[in-house]
């Protein structure tokens, strides 16, 4: 069974910048969140989405948003990019059990 | 903000030794988890122990939680090259039917040497 996808794997974006992020749960995973992951730093919770519907959300700015599909795969957004967005941005799918699913991250540069 | 906190923040033993690494954290918890992150990769769930036990093992891992203490240890027995990594701890945000979301510590880097 395929487990977590992302996409990219890697990018770089100028400042001012925005980018996509996609991601693709393990299938019958309804729940996907984001986490972002400074060097050096634990993950940090972003959101978390549960039937198409955003269920969580971290302490980032606005310039973050998120969705997820009717195949429970879903995006992350980050506009106006600044040099502090610099870090592997993780998506998790997970059942209720309380594990979570990690795919291999984007790591996203910004110059 | 962080919930766990790791210790030592970083640790380097010979092959074959066992490997300990601690974790406090700040709130009552339902349960408490530990990952493992192969450099620049994604996170590996390795085990999780709930409020209500004492101690768990799998494998080569044996974790103790002390809810009196807000305290975790992860020990690695009989270590190998293989288990260089990055290990955290993790404390649930939010748990319900619609999945769970995790606050992690900072980490405790692992490198085993042969």
């Amino acid at each position: 069974d395929a487990g977590v996808t992302q996409s990219p794997t890697h990018l770089i974006k100028t400042r001012g910048q925005q980018v996509t992020l996609r991601c693709s749960p393990i299938s019958g995973h309804k729940s996907v969140s984001w986490y972002q992951q400074v060097l050096g730093q634990g993950p940090q919770f972003i959101f978390q989405y549960y039937e198409k519907e955003e269920r969580g959300r971290g302490n980032f700015p606005d310039r973050f948003s998120a969705r997820q599909f009717p195949n429970y795969s879903s995006e992350l957004n980050v506009n106006a990019l600044l040099l502090g967005d610099s870090a592997l941005y993780l998506c998790a799918s997970s059942l209720h059990t309380g594990e979570l699913f990690f795919g291999e991250g984007s790591r996203l540069t910004v110059l | 903000s962080q919930q766990g906190e790791e210790d030592p923040q970083a640790l380097s033993i010979q092959e074959g030794e066992n490997a300990t690494m601690n974790c406090s954290y700040k709130t009552s918890i339902n349960n408490l988890q530990w990952y493992r992150q192969n450099s620049g990769r994604g996170l590996v769930h390795l085990i999780l122990i709930r409020s209500n036990e004492r101690e768990k093992h799998s494998g080569r891992l044996r974790v103790t939680l002390d809810t009196s203490k807000k305290s975790s240890s992860l020990l690695i027995t009989a270590s190998r090259a293989a288990d260089t990594a990055s290990y955290f701890c993790a404390t649930e945000l939010s748990a319900n039917q619609a999945g769970t979301a995790l606050i992690f510590g900072k980490g405790t880097t692992l490198s085993v040497s042969s």
